[in-house]
């Protein structure tokens, strides 16, 4: 089936940082998902990209939909402490219409 | 406009028992979908529902079960438990082929398998 490989796996940067993490697929994707999951909370759709080499911000968040088609980035400018969470990709599985996620990038930052 | 809710909000069991989780959808929304994050992993699909049966399905054994009611919600059952079955389950619910807009989440049920 389909994998999602997310990097790096963990990030610990100091407040005001900007953060790059990106996500990989085995296959192609025509929509990519980014996902932020808080501790005690259900994943929160941050960003969806429908189109390759689309650009899409929200806020300080911007997306990049790779023109492979099988990968993605996220980054995240001038980092604050409620920027905290789990990140996740995800993309169209292969059973109809559900989601395969990432694994997750791990964000601490340090006031 | 309500979110997703999703009872209890942690349970421990039994290896060998069963279990019952529950979903209210968004309003409006007419399929849910179920999956299972283990600690430190990406939630894995495990079935979805739409106008009251079964919709897809991940890699998941048959004593995974589950139920669509008229109002849209949902019940994610499990039998025979078994240890692996620990995790947080999250429901999400969505408009029928609207998944590339993103499904809202609910906020899980942690399962504890002893």
């Amino acid at each position: 089936g389909q994998q999602l490989n997310q990097s790096p796996q963990s990030m610990f940067i100091q407040e005001g940082e900007d953060v790059s993490m990106n996500c990989t697929s085995s296959s192609i994707f025509n929509t990519w998902l980014w996902y932020k999951q808080e501790p005690g909370e259900g994943p929160v759709l941050l960003i969806a990209l429908y189109k390759a080499g689309e650009l899409t911000s929200n806020g300080r968040l911007t997306a990049q939909f790779g023109i492979t088609r099988k990968d993605s980035f996220l980054n995240i400018s001038a980092s604050i402490p409620s920027d905290v969470g789990i990140y996740f990709c995800a993309g169209p599985g292969d059973a109809g219409n559900m989601l395969t996620f990432g694994g997750g990038t791990r964000l601490m930052v340090k006031p | 406009e309500t979110g997703v809710t999703q009872s209890p909000t942690h349970l421990i069991k039994t290896r060998g028992q069963q279990v019952t989780l529950r979903c209210s959808s968004q309003s409006g929304h007419n399929t849910v979908s179920w999956y299972q994050q283990a600690l430190g992993q990406g939630p894995q699909f495990i079935f979805q529902y739409y106008r009251e049966e079964e919709n897809g399905r991940g890699n998941f054994p048959p004593r995974f079960s589950g139920l669509q009611f008229p109002n849209y919600s949902s019940e994610l059952n499990v039998n025979a438990l078994e240890l692996d079955d620990s995790a947080l389950y999250l429901c999400a619910s969505s408009l029928v082929g609207g998944f590339w807009k993103g499904y809202t989440f609910g906020s899980g049920t942690r399962l504890t398998v002893v």
